[in-house]
């Protein structure tokens, strides 16, 4: 069965950055991409960028343009987010989705989920 | 970026009652292949979101057939036709259409 499994929780200093990894598994990893959402506490889910894992091809909300950076290792299935310049409206929860690439499928599959917390 | 306003934001339901849930884009959601990329989410309290129903009004595999999904264009609607207990939590419908995708603000299901 298809699974996106997120690393941990992270709390973070502002203006650090943080790294978030997602191993996918049971299904093609190259047909399909990635995307990132977040939610704060309490609030709606926003997209952040979708990354074709098979040729690198990203896209990105104009919000985090700039300071979000999305790789992929076909080697292990993995696609890490890393966001840069942390304030504290960066607290929530990132989740990674499975999306379209060579298959055409929107944001079927969500990850448990990694709280993010950005305190001083 | 397409706008998705959701309606209403709160729905209280008695079990075993229908319930439906509005979604209206500010641009149509109609893409260049001919398909509607207009996705319903279902979020419970402490979970990930898990998709309910995609391009418009096909059910994923495992949601029970009394949710369903219709529309087109700018218009959609979320239907339930009997609310149990386990559809408490937050519906969200999303729009893949066009980057960024983006979301509606969300309905909380909630039993009376």
């Amino acid at each position: 069965q298809v699974q996106l499994v997120q690393s941990g929780a992270e709390v973070k200093n502002p203006g650090t950055s943080v790294k978030v990894s997602c191993k996918a598994s049971g299904y093609t990893f190259a047909n399909y991409g990635i995307s990132w959402f977040r939610q704060a506490p309490g609030q709606g889910l926003e997209w952040m960028g979708w990354i074709n894992t098979k040729n690198g091809d990203t896209e990105f909300a104009q919000r985090v343009k700039g300071r979000f950076i999305m790789t992929t290792d076909l080697s292990t299935n993995t696609v890490y987010m890393e966001l840069r310049s942390l304030a504290s409206d960066d607290t929530a929860v990132y989740h990674c989705v499975r999306d379209w690439g060579a298959v055409t499928v929107i944001a079927d599959h969500w990850g448990q989920g990694t709280p993010v917390t950005v305190s001083s | 970026d397409v706008v998705m306003t959701q309606s209403p934001l709160s729905l209280p339901v008695t079990l075993g009652q229908p319930a439906s849930i509005s979604c209206r884009s500010s641009q149509s959601l109609v893409y260049r292949n001919g398909n509607t990329y207009l996705n319903w989410f279902h979020q419970r309290p402490g979970q990930s979101p898990r998709r309910l129903i995609y391009e418009v009004s096909n059910r994923d595999s495992g949601v029970p057939d009394r949710f369903s999904g219709s529309g087109s264009g700018t218009d959609f609607t979320l239907r339930i036709s009997r609310v149990e207990a386990e559809d408490v939590g937050v519906f969200y419908c999303m729009q893949g259409t066009k980057w960024p995708y983006t979301f509606g603000q969300g309905t909380k299901l909630e039993i009376k």
